[in-house]
């Protein structure tokens, strides 16, 4: 069943605590990323990974980290999360250059 | 880097007319298409896509067609139903980046009965 999952699908912070977004793949994608999605932003890229530490920035990684200690788990860090972070947050995989599969997202409100 | 623009942000139609979403994107370069469909609350999915080395693509009612002259593509949906009404991100890669695909802003097409 190809399916890409995401934890926890609502946050609530404050201003400053840390935060932790995961992400699985059941495919066996060497390529997963994460993106945030703002009104009338589309989706913009904050990392790319392609297996296994080996992890790379995307258009926006400042304020994040991410970590992929396994292929099918894809960690996403905000330490000291600030408002203006407040978004739903993608997880996508990817086998090559190829369709991605989407997560259903985590809506994440930093207060 | 590359930047796609999507010109429609949102697109109403009368279900069994055909809906038309456009896209321009600036990366000569670029040779990968995906469009993506996002239903309310959820995340997106793949639709169907197009390579450069091809200038038009069909999948059932979906139409794919690429004008790299003019770095233009876009996504024709014919006889539409109600549950196209979705919002459609069109993308696109050129490699260079890894598998980076930059994506639209959006369309959101709303079909009536």
């Amino acid at each position: 069943d190809m399916k890409v999952t995401q934890m926890p699908r609502y946050l609530i912070k404050r201003m400053g605590e840390n935060v932790l977004l995961e992400c699985g793949q059941d495919m066996s994608h060497e390529t997963m990323y994460w993106y945030r999605q703002d009104p009338g932003l589309g989706l913009q890229l904050i990392y790319i990974s392609y297996d296994v530490d080996s992890n790379s920035e995307g258009d926006i990684p400042k304020g994040y980290r991410v970590s992929r200690k396994k292929r099918e788990h894809f960690s996403l860090i905000l330490d000291s999360a600030k408002t203006n972070q407040t978004s739903v947050y993608f997880c996508a995989s990817s086998n090559t250059y190829a369709e991605q599969f989407f997560g259903p997202g985590t809506r994440l409100t930093v207060l | 880097g590359e930047k796609v623009e999507q010109h429609e942000s949102t697109l109403s139609v009368r279900e069994g007319d055909s809906a038309v979403i456009n896209c321009t994107y600036t990366d000569t370069a670029s040779s990968y298409f995906p469009w993506y469909k996002q239903e309310a609350g959820k995340g997106l999915h793949f639709v169907i896509d197009i390579r450069s080395n091809v200038d038009r693509k069909q999948s059932q009612r979906l139409i794919v067609l690429l004008d790299k002259k003019a770095k233009r593509f876009s996504l024709h949906i014919t006889a539409t139903q109600p549950e196209d009404s979705a919002i459609y991100f069109c993308a696109a890669s050129s490699g260079t980046g890894g598998y980076k695909v930059v994506f639209g802003s959006g369309t959101r097409l709303l079909v009536s009965p």
